[in-house]
């Protein structure tokens, strides 16, 4: 049974990077698979952030895209995502998700833009 | 940037038979697998429904997609307490080369 864990700080400054790590268990991230990110902002609907497959192909959300990295990191079961230049826009909960369908979900990791 | 819209809610007593929309376009629903999710109050959202009309291990047959065009429906039928959550729909879109999510749909069990 594959489970997700979001971590990583909870505040961040105006114009710093936000990063997130998410862990893989009961699965092997080097077999393949897609892994991808979604955020919500409090009260809001669900936003994508962008997905990176196997191939190490990755596609992220247009209005993000200057600003978003997705990586995997096989040797730590992790993938992870930066995001630059951060504003208070982009406070919200931050999911980490598997599959090309996202289905499993990780608990999701609440990131605050503030100074 | 929602570009699947969906009713704002939806409600109905228990016992009956609730539907919900997603209307898209020809770059996304029209030639695209349509996905439906249920977020409970306080949690992650949970996949209820994959490519178009398939249920994964779990979720109950009351339960049920559609797609027709550009247009996708989740039905869900004996409406349970439980079933009071917000509903969101989602399809990748050739046009943008990623995912998006509808506007969320919150369904109350009256």
């Amino acid at each position: 049974q594959v489970q997700l864990q979001e971590s990583g700080p909870g505040l961040v400054k105006p114009s710093e990077t936000l990063s997130l790590i998410c862990t893989v268990y009961g699965y092997s991230i080097s077999s393949g698979y897609c892994w991808g990110w979604i955020r919500q902002p409090p009260g809001k609907g669900l936003e994508w952030i962008g997905s990176i497959y196997h191939s190490g192909s990755t596609y992220y959300n247009p209005s993000l895209k200057s600003r978003v990295t997705i990586l995997v990191d096989t040797s730590k079961k992790q993938f992870s995502l930066t995001l630059t230049s951060v504003t208070a826009a982009d406070t919200a909960i931050y999911y980490c998700a598997s599959g090309d369908s996202f289905d499993i979900w990780g608990q999701g990791t609440m990131v605050t833009v503030s100074s | 940037q929602s570009v699947l819209t969906q009713p704002p809610s939806a409600s109905e007593t228990p016992g009956q038979r609730v539907t919900i929309s997603c209307s898209g376009s020809t770059s996304n629903i029209g030639i695209n697998y349509v996905y439906w999710y249920q977020q409970l109050p306080g949690t992650a959202p949970k996949l209820l429904i994959y490519r178009n009309n398939q249920r994964p291990s779990g979720v109950p047959d009351r339960f049920s997609g559609s797609k027709s065009g550009t247009s996708a429906s989740l039905a869900i039928s004996g409406l349970r307490s439980e079933d009071e959550a917000d509903y969101y729909c989602a399809a990748w879109d050739d046009s943008l080369s990623g995912y998006v999510f509808g506007t969320g749909t919150k369904v109350t069990v009256l």
